[in-house]
Order: structure tokens, then C-alpha cells, then sequence
């Protein structure tokens, strides 16, 4: 059975980084069907899907985050790594790490589009930006 | 970025209940689309992928279905323990957006 489970700062000041980790266990990580997730969910509000990376560290981002986002994966820890820069109020949320499963609905030089489902799912880690 | 509209926000019945809630994208999104539960205080669960593909472990009251880009989630008998948000997801086209959610009570 697939496990995740978040781990970092519970509080982060203005315009600073936040660092999350994602510790996955019960699976390899390097299955190319899987790509490892991140998605956050602020107070009382939906989901909003971050980004996700392959085992071989192809990430790709929501444009929204692009310019202060990255991912990276260590297969070998069994972990997967968020870090957001200059961060605001804005990014008060839970942060939920998650396996998607992902299949290739149509390439091209460009590169491919995927779908995807996302299971499962970490608890959720609460992240409050506050000075 | 494709739109996905929930319809209602909220709702309440009783058990035993029919209930449905429908989910519609902006686009066309063929049936890329995932139905996920949310507990209070838990992290979601999937409950179907791919507009009608029932997740092991889901109990067969869940069901879904897509007409154009309208989809639906249907629960044939409502149980308590359906007690919930539900979120769909399309998953057609990046950025993967949620619906707003609908908060499902028990009367």
C-alpha cells in the first residue's frame, strides 16, 4: 500500500522560501507511469493543482508558480521536494503531496499532454506565511 | 486554463436519497475528468477517473457520466457517511483545474 507523507515548516515569514518534502513509501518511484505531485488547498477554499515531476526530474509547473517554483526528486530517499520562493498571505494553504497516475494522450516535437488522477494523497501539511 | 463549474455549491438530503452533482468544463475535455471526496479535516480521496471508471475500494453507490462537457456524479442512495465535499478535476489539459466543490450534508 502507497503511503505519502509531507514534512516541513508550519510557519513561513514574507518573501521568504518554503520547503516541503514529500516522504513516499510502498512504491519505487521509478515506475514512468507515476509522477509525483504537489497540490494546496488554502483555508475553506478548493484545490489547486502546483505541479508535478517524473522520476528522471521532468517537472512541470502550474504557470501561476512557474517563476518561483521548483521541484526535485530523489528516487533513492523515496522523496520529493517543494520549494516556493518569496512567498506571500497568498500561499497560506495545505499542502498536499500526491502519486498521479499518468498516461500520454498525444505527442508531438513539442512534447507530450497527460492525463492524469491523483492517488494517493498525503494527510496535508498546514503552511501559514506570517510575520 | 479550462474552467471547470460545479453545480450546486452545496446541497442537503436525507439518506437514501438519489443525489447528483454536475460538473462543467469550459471546453471540450473528451472524458478527462475525476471525481475526488473530501472528508472535513482529510485529504482527498479519489473516487472515479476518467468520467465512469469506479476506484477499487469506491462503494458502487458512486457513479459517473459525461454528456458533451457536462459531467455527473451520481449517488443512487445516499449514506451517511457520504457526508462530504466533492471536487471534479480535468485532467485534459495543463494547468489540471478543480471545480469549486460542492459540500454534501445529511438532513
Amino acid at each position: 500500500q502507497v503511503q505519502l507523507q509531507e514534512s516541513g515548516p508550519g510557519l513561513v515569514k514574507p518573501l521568504q522560501t518554503l520547503s516541503l518534502t514529500c516522504l513516499v513509501h510502498g512504491d519505487s518511484m521509478t515506475n514512468t507511469d507515476y509522477f509525483w505531485t504537489w497540490l494546496r488547498q488554502p483555508p475553506g477554499e478548493g484545490l489547486e493543482w502546483i505541479g508535478y515531476i517524473s522520476h528522471s526530474g521532468s517537472a512541470f509547473y502550474t504557470p501561476s508558480l512557474e517563476s518561483r517554483l521548483s521541484m526535485s526528486v530523489d528516487a533513492s530517499r523515496k522523496s520529493f521536494s517543494l520549494t516556493l520562493k518569496s512567498v506571500t498571505a497568498a500561499d497560506t494553504a495545505v499542502y498536499y503531496c500526491a502519486r498521479a497516475r499518468v498516461r500520454a494522450i498525444s505527442c508531438s516535437l513539442a512534447g507530450c499532454e497527460r492525463t492524469n488522477w491523483f492517488d494517493p494523497w498525503g494527510q496535508g501539511t498546514l503552511v501559514t506565511v506570517s510575520s | 486554463d479550462i474552467q471547470m463549474t460545479q453545480s450546486p455549491s452545496s446541497l442537503s438530503a436525507s439518506v437514501g436519497d438519489r443525489v447528483s452533482i454536475t460538473c462543467r468544463a469550459s471546453q471540450t475535455i473528451a472524458t478527462y475528468l475525476n471525481w475526488y471526496q473530501q472528508k472535513p479535516g482529510e485529504a482527498p480521496k479519489l473516487l472515479i477517473s476518467a468520467a465512469s471508471n469506479l476506484q477499487s475500494g469506491a462503494p458502487p453507490r458512486f457513479s459517473g457520466s459525461r454528456s458533451g462537457t457536462e459531467f455527473t456524479l451520481t449517488v443512487s442512495s445516499l449514506q451517511a457517511e457520504d457526508s462530504a465535499s466533492y471536487y471534479c478535476q480535468q485532467s485534459y489539459r495543463s494547468p489540471y483545474t478543480f471545480g469549486q466543490g460542492t459540500k454534501v450534508e445529511i438532513k
